[in-house]
């Protein structure tokens, strides 16, 4: 099936750190999406990646989009308190298919 | 624009109990989608619509219903709750299937007891 595998399951770093995370499938997807979400909210697209090997930022985000179509990664650089959440990966062929969640610690 | 809204906020069923999940755009987008998020899973989807009068299933549909009678709203039917319904739900919408940004509503937490 289309199950996204998503590490790591949770990060705590110091603020300033560089933060990276991946999901890699056994299936290919034509479109990679990163969320995240925010505690009691829904969430919120940070990037979306159209095109195998494309790489796009955000901000202090960057994501790319794997050659293969079966993997993608985020990077967060020198990370802020704010940055805390959890991040979810998507990935879009017949449906969306979510990774299970980064949970994202900052501390100050 | 409210965007996506979602009522109720929260809600506690009785298992055997059917209720009705509320969800409205304002956006004018003709895709809308359903998901539950359980802890350690992400989101799944459930069921999804491209346009009104128009819905298919997703990942796990089983025990739910849903219809898409207007562009804005699309609700979502639980026939007889179960205890492995207990999750949070959240509603999406976008332009198209094609488009690039859904946009979540706040959720609604559910407990079936």
């Amino acid at each position: 099936g289309q199950q996204l595998n998503q590490s790591p399951q949770s990060m705590f770093i110091q603020e300033g750190e560089d933060v990276s995370m991946n999901c890699t499938s056994s299936s290919i997807f034509n479109t990679w999406l990163w969320y995240k979400q925010d505690p009691g909210e829904g969430p919120v697209l940070l990037i979306a990646l159209y095109k195998a090997g494309e790489l796009t930022s955000n901000g202090r985000l960057t994501a790319q989009f794997g050659i293969t179509r079966k993997d993608s990664f985020l990077n967060i650089s020198a990370s802020i308190p704010s940055d805390v959440g959890i991040y979810f990966c998507a990935g879009r062929k017949d449906d969306m298919r979510f990774g299970a969640g980064t949970r994202l610690t900052v501390k100050p | 624009n409210a965007g996506v809204t979602q009522t109720p906020k929260f809600q506690v069923l009785k298992t055997g109990q059917s209720m009705t999940l509320q969800c409205a755009q304002d956006m004018n987008h003709e895709y809308m989608s359903w998901y539950r998020q359980d802890p350690g899973m992400g989101l799944r989807l459930i069921h999804y619509s491209v346009g009104a009068g128009i819905t298919d299933q997703g990942e796990v549909p089983n025990g739910y219903n849903v219809s898409r009678s207007t562009t804005e709203d699309f609700p979502l039917r639980l026939l007889s709750a179960a205890p492995s319904q207990t999750s949070v739900y959240f509603c999406a919408s976008s332009y198209a299937w094609g488009g690039h940004e859904q946009y979540f509503g706040p959720g609604t937490r559910l407990t079936v007891t």
